[in-house]
């Protein structure tokens, strides 16, 4: 099984950046990262999804190393409707069997 | 479009009733898929469908059943409900996924409370 590692909670004030790290030691070779937005009350929603180096949207950018061993989730100039939960997930196998597994999450808390 | 959509939002059991939660989706998804959030944890999948007809078993099918008898819809039974089944729970769907995870599009979520 791919698990994944985050910190439990982090703080930031509006228009700063904020880089949440995930650690995924057991990736497997076909696996791709993909990050996940929950806000309270509310299914999770998607936000960006790698494989390797560097993705960009408009909401997010992730950077994934050589290794991908670990991934970091970048917002940039973050405001107070981005405090939420934020996932970072593996795939646990591929095709039919294939499913996510969510962890706990990291609660991001934007301050004014 | 509708999305993915879930019924009913909320429901109060008594332990031991049973009772079945909806999920629908209008995107023709091939996947479907049951989570449980407990307060402040991640979700946890509890069954899933890789297409109509069939269904296997997640990270905590206990005390569970589903079923996937039309490709739009997915039911999750309970049973014989008991209290630390008091959660929120939350149906997704996805298109059929290959080695690149395909997104999984969530609904509202539905509370429930086992008294």
């Amino acid at each position: 099984l791919a698990k994944t590692t985050q910190p439990i909670s982090m703080d930031s004030y509006e228009g700063q950046e904020v880089n949440i790290t995930c650690s995924h030691n057991n990736i497997a070779t076909n696996d791709y990262i993909t990050w996940y937005q929950q806000f309270p009350s509310q299914g999770p929603r998607f936000i960006i999804q790698g494989y390797k180096t560097k993705v960009t949207n408009e909401v997010a950018s992730l950077f994934i190393p050589a290794d991908r061993k670990s991934s970091t989730l970048s917002l940039p100039r973050v405001s107070l409707s981005d405090t939420a939960v934020y996932y970072c997930l593996v795939g646990d196998g591929k095709g039919s069997s294939y499913k996510l597994i969510f962890g706990s999450g990291t609660r991001l808390l934007v301050r004014p | 479009n509708a999305g993915v959509t879930q019924t009913p939002k909320f429901r109060v059991l008594k332990t031991g009733q049973s009772m079945t939660l909806l999920c629908a989706q209008d995107m023709n998804h091939e996947y479907m898929y049951w989570y449980r959030q407990d307060p402040g944890m991640g979700l946890r999948l509890i069954h899933y469908s890789v297409g109509e007809g069939t269904t296997a078993k997640g990270e905590v099918p206990d005390g569970y059943n589903v079923s996937r008898l039309k490709k739009q819809n997915f039911l999750l039974g309970l049973e014989s409900a008991a209290p630390s089944q008091t959660s929120v729970y939350f149906c997704a769907s996805s298109r059929a996924g290959t080695s690149k995870q395909e997104t999984q599009y969530f609904g509202p979520g539905t509370r429930l409370l086992v008294l």
